[in-house]
Formats: C-alpha cells, sequence, structure tokens
C-alpha cells in the first residue's frame, strides 16, 4: 500500500516550453501533497506544499507564477513548469500524505527535467 | 527559522565498522524526524524515523537517538557492508505547517569492502 506515482519519469523540452508533472497516489487519498526539487549531488529541497481543493503554499523564492500547481483530488497533484529554461533542469519530486495518517510521506519515483 | 544541518557531507568506513551520522534542527516545534537512503536518480527510501516524544529507536542494524533538549538527532549504521553505501539524508517534520519536511544536506556513505 501507500504508492505514490509520477509521470512523466522523463521529460526533455526546448528552452521557453512549458512541462506538466503529475503526481498520483494510487491507493490512498492524500490531502496534502509536497513538491520537491533536487538538483546533482544536492539535498531535496521544498517547494511547495499542495492541499487539496485549496492554494498551494510556496517555499521562500520560489515563483508561484513560475511554478504553477494545481490539487484537484485527493490523489492527483500536477506541478507545471512554465516557460522552462536551463536552469530548470533537475529531478523533481513529489510526496504524498495520507489523510487520517500521522507522519509519514510517501514519496513518487521523481521526474528528470533536462531543458535544452 | 527552518533549518536542518547534518555531518558529515561524506563519510569513508571499512566493512564491518559503524557509521555516525549527526543532524541538528533549529525549530522546537518539530515533531518527527525521518531519515531516508537514496542511491542515485531514485526516490529516497524511508530505512527509520522517531517521533519526539521517544529518545531512541533501533531496527535490526540501524537506530535512531534523538536529543530534544539539545535538537539534535543520530543515525546509526552497525556491521556496515557495501550495500549500505547511498547518500543517507535526515528531515524535520514541522507538523504545524502542513507537515512538511525539511531536509538535512546529505551524507554520502561509502562502505569499502
Amino acid at each position: 500500500g501507500a504508492v505514490v506515482s509520477q509521470h512523466p519519469s522523463r521529460v526533455i523540452c526546448k528552452s521557453g516550453t512549458s512541462v506538466k508533472i503529475e503526481c498520483r497516489s494510487l491507493d490512498f487519498q492524500a490531502t496534502t501533497m509536497f513538491w520537491y526539487r533536487q538538483f546533482p549531488k544536492q539535498s531535496l529541497m521544498l517547494m511547495a506544499t499542495s492541499n487539496e481543493g485549496s492554494k498551494a503554499t510556496y517555499e521562500q523564492g520560489v515563483e508561484k507564477d513560475k511554478f504553477l500547481i494545481n490539487h484537484a483530488s485527493l490523489t492527483l497533484s500536477t506541478l507545471t513548469v512554465t516557460s522552462a529554461h536551463p536552469e530548470d533542469s533537475s529531478f523533481y519530486i513529489c510526496s504524498a500524505h495520507q489523510a487520517g495518517g500521522y507522519n509519514e510521506q510517501f514519496f513518487g519515483p521523481g521526474t528528470r527535467l533536462t531543458v535544452l | 527559522g527552518e533549518n536542518v544541518e547534518q555531518h558529515p557531507s561524506t563519510l569513508s568506513v571499512q566493512e564491518g565498522d559503524s557509521a555516525v551520522i549527526k543532524c541538528t534542527y533549529s525549530d522546537s516545534a518539530s515533531n518527527y524526524f525521518p531519515w531516508y537512503k537514496q542511491e542515485l536518480g531514485k526516490r529516497p527510501q524511508l530505512i527509520i524515523d522517531i517521533r519526539s516524544n521517544v529518545g531512541e529507536k533501533k531496527d535490526q542494524r540501524i537506530a535512531v537517538t534523538l536529543n530534544k533538549t539539545a535538537k539534535h538527532f543520530s543515525l546509526h549504521i552497525t556491521e556496515t557492508q557495501p550495500e549500505d553505501s547511498a547518500v543517507y539524508f535526515c528531515a524535520a517534520q514541522y507538523y504545524n505547517q502542513g507537515g512538511k519536511l525539511i531536509f538535512g544536506q546529505g551524507t554520502e556513505l561509502s562502505v569499502k569492502p
């Protein structure tokens, strides 16, 4: 149980285009999902907290108009990187907190974004 | 502010030796402290966690200790094996901020046969 999927696993796009990444909780309801970004040889940096049916809460320094987050249901959150540039190339990972659960977060497998 | 410091950044041990990784956190409101193992290109894998009402927890070769007063928590791996080689991250959870996790900088552990 407690499986989180992400799609796509890898994406290569041209500079200036937008890319959408999906995060799904497959066998549980997630009231809260989190989006992280990880550059090579660095830690996971929290970008935003996504709550079902409400606006996401962004961490300091993360541009909300560039990284659009939509948490439309209890099993799906999407992150759209708008007007992507090479510096946005990174490993994006989501995690989900189970509704009614206590502490543990369940991580998706990540999405490798490369912007040319 | 919210901050988690992790040391060392790299750690090399001989197979069979013990490895210790230490973290400190800044916010006394943190109540949950997980440890993750991450292999290259993969998702973080939870290996052990501890809640703020417990001082120590052990699971076979892995143990975690928590000192709430000092805001320190540590990961102990005994009888290390080459397959323990990976990057390890500590994290602190802020339950009153939606349960978000703040990660330490990571420790690259290398276990030499």
